[in-house]
């Protein structure tokens, strides 16, 4: 019962590199979302889909792209990695109908 | 604009004491509130909802609209509450499905 999965756990970019953080989830969920966690700030949603083939932007969302071209993936690309893009970030999950966020275990991103 | 403002970053109580995380929030439309939980090397997962009206390892919480707080309580601390507690928010349905904005997070720890 894998629920929402992320890859990789831990990553380390040099500024203005490129890299895209995958998500997948096999719960059939229509609600895919990334957040970044900072201290002092909590977390803050990026991007978000309600279904395959629509997403938007949440709070944070420069630097950052999404597709969803499936209802199990969400990947996250960062075109050009800033040091402002230190983060742990989080994707997540929910049913339709249902607030309740299912969440990845994270990855824990350097750009230095 | 919604938000969520958890007003203490760290909480300390020894085993056995009550306990109460504050969460205070602005919305203006009928907000459903949630309470996650960060164990130590696991992922954030749901404690408790508003709409539920349950308690959840010992944990409760009643929305004051008047106050608009959500405080989560519980009146015997146990070691195996300490953990990262986010409070969150969402709009109700349509739209808002799996947009939450969360809190700061209050980081407790209870000691033997």
């Amino acid at each position: 019962n894998a629920g929402v999965t992320q890859t990789p756990k831990f990553q380390v970019l040099k500024t203005g590199q490129s890299m895209t953080l995958q998500c997948a989830q096999d719960m059939n969920h229509e609600y895919m979302s990334w957040y970044r966690q900072d201290p002092g700030m909590g977390l803050r949603l990026i991007h978000y889909s309600v279904g395959a083939g629509i997403t938007d932007q949440g709070e944070v969302p420069n630097g950052y792209n999404v597709s969803r071209s499936t209802t199990e993936d969400f990947p996250l690309r960062l075109l050009s990695a800033a040091p402002s893009q230190t983060s742990v970030y989080f994707c997540a999950s929910s049913g339709a109908g249902d607030e309740k966020l299912f969440f990845g275990s994270g990855t824990q991103l350097s750009v230095l | 604009a919604q938000r969520v403002t958890q007003p203490e970053k760290l909480l300390s109580v020894f085993k056995g004491a009550p306990v109460e995380l504050k969460c205070n929030y602005s919305y203006s439309g009928s907000p459903e509130l949630f309470w996650y939980v960060q164990y130590s090397r696991q992922r954030l997962q749901l404690l408790l909802r508003h709409i539920s009206r349950e308690s959840i390892k010992g944990f409760t919480a009643d929305l004051n609209k008047g106050e608009t707080s959500f405080h989560l309580k519980k009146p015997f601390a146990q070691e195996e509450d300490s953990a990262m507690y986010y409070c969150a928010l969402s709009g109700r349905g349509g739209t808002s499905y799996g947009k939450l904005t969360f809190g700061q997070g209050t980081i407790l720890t209870v000691h033997p």
